[in-house]
């Protein structure tokens, strides 16, 4: 069965510096996508940036970055100069590239940045 | 030109009621899923429709009981509702092939006093 696991249940970081949210994962499956969302205070999911496992290349996304580590099984988070509005829960998903693809989630990691 | 929408955005109701949460995507996607979001913010599949078809059906109560009329809508009733279904419940779409992102709907918050 596929896990996520992030450790960080929150983090607080100051305005324009760079943070890494953790992620780890478990699978036995050879092809796999992985996500990243993120939740305001508002309450919808964001689509952040997503990896494929066999993407050789670290996908980013404006100053989204996904350090993609296939051998330690981990899929960090790197948002790059943090702005106030990046306050919000972070969650990581694995998505199955087989069968009924649904996403599973980590338990997600509170993000604070301040001023 | 909302992607995914869901109706109501807030629901508060009585235990014992019956109601349901409607969800509609203007993507062009042919898969539609349903997640509830719990008090601890934690993300689990209910259920997912492809093409209409039922394709994955989680450890759900039978009191839930999805619906999709069409590629574009999946809509979830629940019957006799409990303190215990308090929750969000997100609606997400995607195409059914590899590398293709899941869109979430806003939420729709269901208290249950």
């Amino acid at each position: 069965a596929q896990k996520i696991t992030q450790t960080q249940p929150g983090m607080f970081v100051q305005e324009k510096e760079a943070v890494t949210l953790d992620c780890t994962y478990d699978t036995s499956d050879q092809s796999y996508g992985l996500f990243w969302y993120k939740q305001p205070s508002s309450g919808e999911m964001i689509f952040l940036i997503y990896q494929g496992s066999y993407d050789e290349q670290n996908a980013t996304e404006g100053r989204y970055s996904l350090n993609f580590q296939k051998a330690r099984k981990s899929a960090n988070l790197v948002i790059s100069a943090s702005q106030l509005g990046d306050s919000a829960m972070y969650f990581c998903a694995m998505r199955e590239t087989q069968g009924a693809q649904k996403l599973v989630f980590g338990q997600g990691t509170r993000l604070t940045i301040n001023p | 030109d909302t992607a995914v929408s869901q109706t109501p955005k807030y629901l508060v109701t009585q235990m014992g009621n019956d109601k349901s949460i409607k969800c509609e995507q203007n993507l062009g996607h042919d898969t539609m899923y349903w997640y509830k979001q719990d008090s601890k913010k934690f993300l689990k599949i209910m259920f997912s429709y492809n093409n209409k078809e039922l394709i994955i059906n989680e450890t759900v109560p039978n009191r839930f009981s999805p619906k999709s009329p069409d590629k574009a809508h999946l809509n979830l009733h629940i019957n006799s509702l409990e303190l215990g279904d308090s929750a969000v419940y997100f609606c997400a779409s995607s195409k059914r092939t590899e590398q293709e992102t899941q869109y979430f709907g806003p939420g729709t918050r269901l208290l249950v006093l």
